[in-house]
């Protein structure tokens, strides 16, 4: 059965760069999560998406944005990167009919900040 | 607003015992409860999910939970611990219907010693 799929897998950046991540959601999956999950910690929620229009709203640092494009996929923009955006980045996706609220997530993408 | 709380951050028990770990939510609606296993370096993958139906949930790889209202209570057990299910678990809550984010535990890291 078809996964999310997340780009890139890991990313390394200086400081003050720029990051752009890539969510695409399981085929028919009209909802997106973003979660940054910091070394040893939970996940956090960033920010979500259900039918290209924001859901709701976490933690997202204002440097950060995020969209989700007509074919559901959605890229997570971070700008001025600092140290303390070292993290798992995890897209989750879900689908309001079928399997009800069951977050199916990707395989992360691990971003350190040099 | 919602929470849980994972009761222990580390979980050591022998090959072949019970295992037990513990989660307790707060919730000011009527709760969907989930499990999910991170195996190192991996994305976080569903074990089982409480939607207000059956309070006793059974899940992948021979994990089960129950919901206990009265204790607010959603407990993860498995009969035999096997070696492979050495990993990071992470009980979740949303607030059910429609496109809601999850709220993490603080994971419970599960060791199996031979």
């Amino acid at each position: 059965a078809a996964g999310v799929i997340q780009s890139p897998r890991h990313l390394i950046k200086e400081k003050r760069e720029t990051a752009t991540l890539k969510c695409y959601p399981i085929p028919r999956h009209d909802t997106v999560y973003w979660y940054q999950q910091g070394p040893g910690q939970d996940p956090q929620f960033l920010i979500s998406f259900y039918e290209k229009m924001q859901s709701d709203k976490g933690s997202i640092p204002d440097r950060f944005s995020a969209q989700q494009f007509s074919d559901y996929h959605s890229e997570l923009n971070m700008s001025s990167l600092e140290l303390g955006d070292s993290a798992l980045y995890f897209c989750a996706s879900a689908t309001q009919g079928g399997v009800r609220e069951t977050q199916y997530f990707g395989p992360g993408t691990r971003l350190l900040v040099l | 607003a919602q929470s849980v709380t994972q009761l222990g951050s580390h979980v050591s028990v022998s090959e072949g015992a019970l295992v037990l770990l513990r989660c307790n939510y707060s919730s000011s609606v009527p709760p969907y409860l989930f499990w999910y296993v991170q195996y190192p370096n991996q994305g976080l993958q569903l074990l089982l999910k409480y939607t207000s139906a059956a309070t006793l949930v059974k899940g992948i790889n021979g994990f089960e939970a129950e919901f206990k209202k009265s204790e607010t209570s959603f407990h993860l057990t498995k009969p035999s611990a096997h070696m492979s299910d050495a990993a990071e678990y992470f009980c979740a809550v949303s607030k059910g219907q429609g496109a809601q984010k999850l709220v993490f535990g603080q994971g419970t890291r599960l060791t199996i010693n031979p």
